[in-house]
């Protein structure tokens, strides 16, 4: 069967600090992957998909940035957080069924 | 562009009570609908879907039909239990981009008493 992993589950950071989340899907090959955005109190924000390794498509210019380099591993990165940084992470994976599998979600704090 | 609007929360129930999200959308064709579910701590997981018309998706005794007269796709429970209380987000899946994109409603919270 398929997993998605996502680490860290809590991140506390200080502002102009770097960032990276990863994210990996186990039990399928070649998945598009996602990572989404969720601030307090607002609903989920698409940052990055990915159909390819190396392919990277960007839904909203911020200082994040998303790498693929492998097929099933999903890097979210930033070289210096902002506070509005500060959210709920969630990496998610999909395939031709339409359907979002997610992971458990990377809280980040930004200080 | 594309986009879902669901009801403001916070939904406030009793137990055995009534529940119905109302959820609309606009999309360009004919997108895929779906509802997730979110408990507390953690990430978004499938509720429900419907792929074309007059579909209606189910589980766990949460229903919702795809309506393209009205574009709506409105979540409905006959009783709730207090293990409901969640956020519920209402999202739409359409082919404009490949299919490759998920756009998702605010959320709606649903706290259900004892």
């Amino acid at each position: 069967s398929q997993t998605i992993h996502q680490w860290p589950a809590t991140l506390v950071q200080p502002v102009g600090s770097p960032l990276s989340l990863e994210c990996t899907v186990e039990g399928t090959s070649n998945p598009n992957l996602y990572w989404y955005r969720q601030a307090a109190g607002r609903g989920l924000q698409l940052l990055f998909y990915s159909v390819g390794i190396g392919q990277i498509s960007s839904e909203v210019p911020q200082n994040l940035s998303a790498s693929r380099p492998q097929d099933r591993q999903f890097i979210l990165s930033s070289k210096k957080l902002l506070l509005s940084d500060s959210g709920f992470y969630l990496c998610a994976w999909s395939s031709g069924a339409n359907v979002l599998t997610f992971g458990a979600g990377s809280r980040l704090t930004v200080l | 562009g594309d986009s879902v609007t669901q009801m403001e929360g916070p939904v406030t129930l009793s137990e055995e009570a009534f529940l119905t999200i109302n959820c609309t959308y606009t999309a360009t064709g004919y997108p895929s609908l779906f509802w997730y579910v979110q408990y507390p701590g953690e990430g978004l997981q499938l509720l429900l879907k419907a792929t074309k018309a007059d579909d209606k998706g189910s589980n766990k005794g949460f229903e919702a039909t795809y309506r393209k007269e009205t574009t709506s796709f409105h979540l409905e429970k006959g009783s709730v239990q207090v293990s409901d209380s969640a956020v519920y987000f209402c999202a739409l899946r359409s082919g404009n981009t490949g299919g490759f994109k998920t756009i998702f409603g605010a959320g709606t919270r649903l706290f259900v008493k004892a």
